[in-house]
């Protein structure tokens, strides 16, 4: 189906240093997900948004609904090794409908 | 949270035989469950739509004979790969839409390999 937007495509990063990562689109949805996938398994949802300007945090990582309904940001502070994954993020338009779509994902890479 | 299952985690089959997937919700009903392949170093791709006692939508260019998807009950969706060849080896992963229909969760993805 259709996909979102992210960026950035990649991005390698130093341990200890903050990341930020974006998703777009020119529709608008009402749920914003953000998902990580480590390599040979499946994504594991990290933050879900419901809320047009919604601010969640889990842990490290930082998400939040743009009031546009158009985007949505995922941070993540004091980076560690183990945060090196695929990030994707997905909209959600209708409750309980089919109008489900991602993005192509963000690979970050950490270095120690 | 909300679990979902696949089993197997990987399996090796003969060229031109059939290979089954199943796709659990193990703590909550979907109705609604996704199939979806992926390609090393690739993104999600999503191959069909399956809802609970009706026909899965299938992606264009998905072979719908080729893989067979069905969602007999609420709990279970099983993706059927007919005839594999080598080139269906390939990660299947799927998810499903949670109770309160805005969420979803994946499985932890079954290796395909066809040799």
């Amino acid at each position: 189906g259709q996909q979102l937007n992210q960026s950035p495509q990649s991005m390698f990063i130093q341990e200890g240093e903050d990341v930020s990562m974006n998703c777009t689109s020119s529709s608008i949805f009402n749920t914003w997900l953000w998902y990580k996938q480590d390599p040979g398994e499946g994504p594991v949802l990290l933050i879900a948004l419901y809320k047009a300007g919604e601010l969640t945090s889990n842990g490290r990582l930082t998400a939040q609904f743009g009031i546009t309904r158009k985007d949505s940001f995922l941070n993540i502070s004091a980076s560690i090794p183990s945060d090196v994954g695929i990030y994707f993020c997905a909209g959600l338009r209708d409750n309980y409908g089919q109008n489900f779509v991602f993005g192509p994902g963000t690979r970050l890479s950490v270095l120690p | 949270g909300a679990v979902v299952s696949q089993h197997p985690s990987w399996v090796i089959c003969k060229s031109g035989t059939s290979v089954k997937i199943e796709c659990r919700s193990l703590d909550f009903q979907a109705t609604t469950m996704f199939w979806y392949r992926q390609f090393p170093k690739q993104s999600l791709m999503l191959m069909a739509t399956s809802n609970e006692g009706s026909k899965a939508t299938y992606e264009q260019g998905v072979e719908k004979d080729k893989f067979l998807i069905n969602h007999a009950s609420l709990t279970l969706s099983t993706l059927t790969v007919t005839s594999a060849h080598p080139e269906d080896s390939s990660f299947y992963i799927c998810s499903a839409l949670g109770d309160a229909g805005n969420t979803i969760y994946f499985g932890e993805g079954s290796w395909l390999t066809v040799v």
